[in-house]
């Protein structure tokens, strides 16, 4: 069965400091992976989509890797500001044609300290 | 702009009562899911649909039904055999290829009063 791991669960930072954060899954039989964003009491916004066969996509101040045989996703955002302040999940879609499904981590709560 | 809508955005159910979700799409993805959050855990997967007429359970079905009558819409009903429905619950749709993702509505909150 797929596990996501997301560590830490909640992390702080100051305004403008470079940050990471991580993902780690146990089954490399992926699709793909995608990184999302949550907002308290919101929905999800997807921030970047790689690939199985892909190792990086970038989207302006984020960069998202990934490397698929050893189970691990980063994402780093650049320059950290109070708007980035969120909870952030990876999500790993895996299974067959008809069956796939996308499996969750619980996410890290970011908070960006101005 | 497209997208998907929930509604509604809160909701307040009685004991014993049954209440549906409603999901729409304006995407033209071909599968739909509803997934539930509780604080502390991971999005769950309730049901999925990738075909019109056409849906599998997912994880933790027990309790929920749904419909897939157009391809724009797919409604959750929260049945009163659901033990503990207060949560958030979310929607969300991809077109059925693997080399895309998903996208999310913006969440019903379901509490029991």
């Amino acid at each position: 069965k797929q596990e996501v791991t997301q560590i830490p669960a909640a992390l702080s930072v100051p305004e403008g400091e470079n940050l990471v954060l991580n993902c780690s899954f146990t089954d490399s039989a992926i699709y793909n992976l995608q990184w999302f964003r949550q907002d308290p009491g919101k929905g999800l916004t997807s921030l970047l989509l790689i690939q199985s066969s892909q190792r990086e996509q970038t989207s302006g101040r984020l960069n998202a890797s990934l490397d698929k045989s050893s189970g691990r996703s980063t994402l780093y955002i650049a320059a950290s500001q109070p708007g980035d302040s969120a909870t952030y999940l990876c999500a790993v879609r895996i299974g067959n044609f008809g069956n796939e499904k996308l499996t969750f981590g619980t996410g890290t709560r970011l908070t960006i300290i101005p | 702009d497209g997208g998907i809508t929930q509604s509604p955005k809160y909701l307040f159910r009685k004991e014993g009562q049954n209440v549906t979700l409603s999901c729409e799409q304006n995407l033209n993805h071909d599968a739909m899911y509803w997934y539930r959050q509780d604080p502390g855990q991971g999005l769950r997967l309730i049901y999925y649909s990738q075909i019109v007429n056409d849906f599998q359970k997912g994880d933790i079905a027990e309790g929920y039904s749904v419909s897939r009558e157009k391809k724009e819409s797919f409604p959750l009903t929260v049945t009163s055999a659901q033990k503990n429905p207060t949560a958030f619950y979310l929607c969300a749709s991809s077109p059925d290829r693997f080399n895309y993702g998903y996208t999310f509505g913006s969440g019903t909150r379901l509490t029991v009063v």
